[in-house]
């Protein structure tokens, strides 16, 4: 029954070593979206995309990069972890029409050590 | 960014009626009202949305002011499985598809 789903469900690596967190959805929406939430914050939203086109949040630095091979499959790439990045990752769903609403997976637990 | 403001945390009795309020008071005609909630360690799961009118779902109902600038979600009877922080959230339309943007949220505790 999940309908999206995130890889792997906690994640450790190393200060500098880069990392990458899947995500893949079942219901073929239009719309991806990466969001990093730390702890006890609100989730913050990196970026997303609609169909191929990539749109980054102004505010999201640039050791964070996606890439949508398909319809099904977003990454999150992040090149150089630091310990601020440690942080639960969530990946979204939306069909992208106005009156949509958003289908969350369960997140991936990264550990920067 | 966040364009909802919410009280930090409320608690509330089991089986007592709930009310969560939001203030979006810059909303534009076009921004939908989603809720969402999130336990512990997971994901976000979708409350209820609208746009103008009251909602109702199985979950709860949605009260949206009249000017739009306000909205109340409101859980009928609280059990403790509705211990959660609450999400109010604009949808907001754009030509890259609909964005949303996370306010602070409220921590509701729900007291046996």
């Amino acid at each position: 029954d999940a309908m999206v789903i995130q890889n792997p469900r906690y994640q450790v690596t190393q200060f500098g070593k880069p990392v990458t967190l899947s995500c893949s959805q079942t219901l073929n929406h239009n719309v991806m979206y990466w969001y990093q939430q730390k702890s006890s914050q609100a989730p913050k939203l990196l970026f997303h995309y609609y169909d191929k086109d990539f749109n980054n949040e102004a505010d999201t630095p640039d050791n964070f990069q996606s890439r949508r091979p398909n319809t099904s499959f977003c990454f999150l790439d992040i090149r150089s972890p630091g310990l601020g990045d440690a942080a639960m990752y969530l990946c979204a769903t939306s069909r992208g029409q106005i009156d949509e609403k958003l289908f969350f997976g369960s997140g991936t637990q990264l550990s920067v050590l | 960014d966040a364009k909802t403001t919410q009280p930090n945390s409320m608690e509330s009795n089991e089986e007592e009626p709930v009310h969560l309020p939001c203030n979006h008071s810059t909303i534009s005609g076009t921004d939908y009202i989603h809720w969402y909630r999130q336990l512990p360690s997971q994901g976000p799961e979708y409350v209820i949305h609208g746009l103008t009118s009251n909602v109702n779902n199985r979950m709860a109902s949605l009260a949206i002011a009249e000017d739009r600038k306000s909205s109340t979600l409101i859980l009928h009877r609280a059990t403790l499985r509705d211990a959660a922080v609450y999400y109010c959230i604009l949808g907001e339309m754009a030509n890259t598809g609909n964005q949303f943007y996370f306010g602070t949220g409220t921590s509701l505790t729900v007291i046996p």
